[in-house]
């Protein structure tokens, strides 16, 4: 069974600084892959980064970074320079590659605030 | 629109009554999950086509909920004698690939 830990229930940063909410993860699987979704008030799921469990490189997409350790099992999320729209509840997820398309695992989240 | 759509947004029923909640995905894309969001929590899974076939129903939490997707494009959720454990955010997800593209989700409240 796959697991997601989410240790932060709420993490607040300062408008421009950069902040990372962390990810463990728990999988005997050994191709997966890890996602992180935003989800803002408004209730949408937003996807931001994936990376591959066979991936070498640690993910980019703008100003979102993935730090990928696996052999810490680790998945954190760094977001550079904070914005006031990054306020939103984050989840860390994970899916089994094989087979074929499959159900995504959640994390219990991290509410982010972004303080002007 | 090109994204999920789902309706209706919003629906309050009363312990007992059966609601009927509807997921259209993404033209073209074959795999449709629907998963259960309690207040505060991460969503949790439900079930999953791949077009018409359901190919896991394991999340569905008791037999009074069921789901379809008949001609392989828009599903249909309902929950039979809704119980006030079934109040959640309801969201329906499409993909084609490796990325799940999200609905805006049902909030059911049940009184």
């Amino acid at each position: 069974a796959q697991k997601i830990t989410q240790t932060q229930p709420g993490m607040f940063v300062q408008e421009k600084e950069a902040v990372t909410l962390d990810c463990t993860y728990d999988t005997s699987d050994q191709s997966y892959g890890l996602f992180w979704y935003k989800q803002p008030s408004s209730g949408e799921m937003i996807f931001l980064i994936y990376q591959g469990s066979y991936d070498e490189q640690n993910a980019t997409e703008g100003r979102y970074s993935l730090n990928f350790q696996k052999a810490r099992k680790s998945a954190n999320l760094v977001i550079s320079a904070s914005q006031l729209g990054d306020s939103a509840m984050y989840f860390c997820v994970m899916r089994d590659l094989n087979p074929g398309n499959t159900p995504l695992v959640f994390g219990k989240g991290t509410r982010l605030s972004v303080i002007a | 629109g090109a994204g999920v759509s789902q309706s209706p947004r919003y629906k309050v029923a009363k312990r007992g009554q059966d609601v009927a909640l509807r997921c259209d995905p993404i033209s073209g894309h074959v795999s449709l999950f629907w998963y259960q969001q309690a207040l505060g929590q991460g969503p949790e899974f439900l079930t999953y086509f791949q077009n018409e076939a359901q190919l896991d129903k394991s999340g569905l939490p008791s037999d009074r909920f069921f789901a379809e997707r008949p001609e392989g494009s828009v599903s249909t959720l309902k929950i039979q004698r809704t119980q006030q454990e079934d109040s959640a955010v309801y969201l329906c997800a499409s993909s084609l690939a490796d990325e799940q593209f999200f609905g805006p989700g049902t909030r059911l409240t049940v009184l």
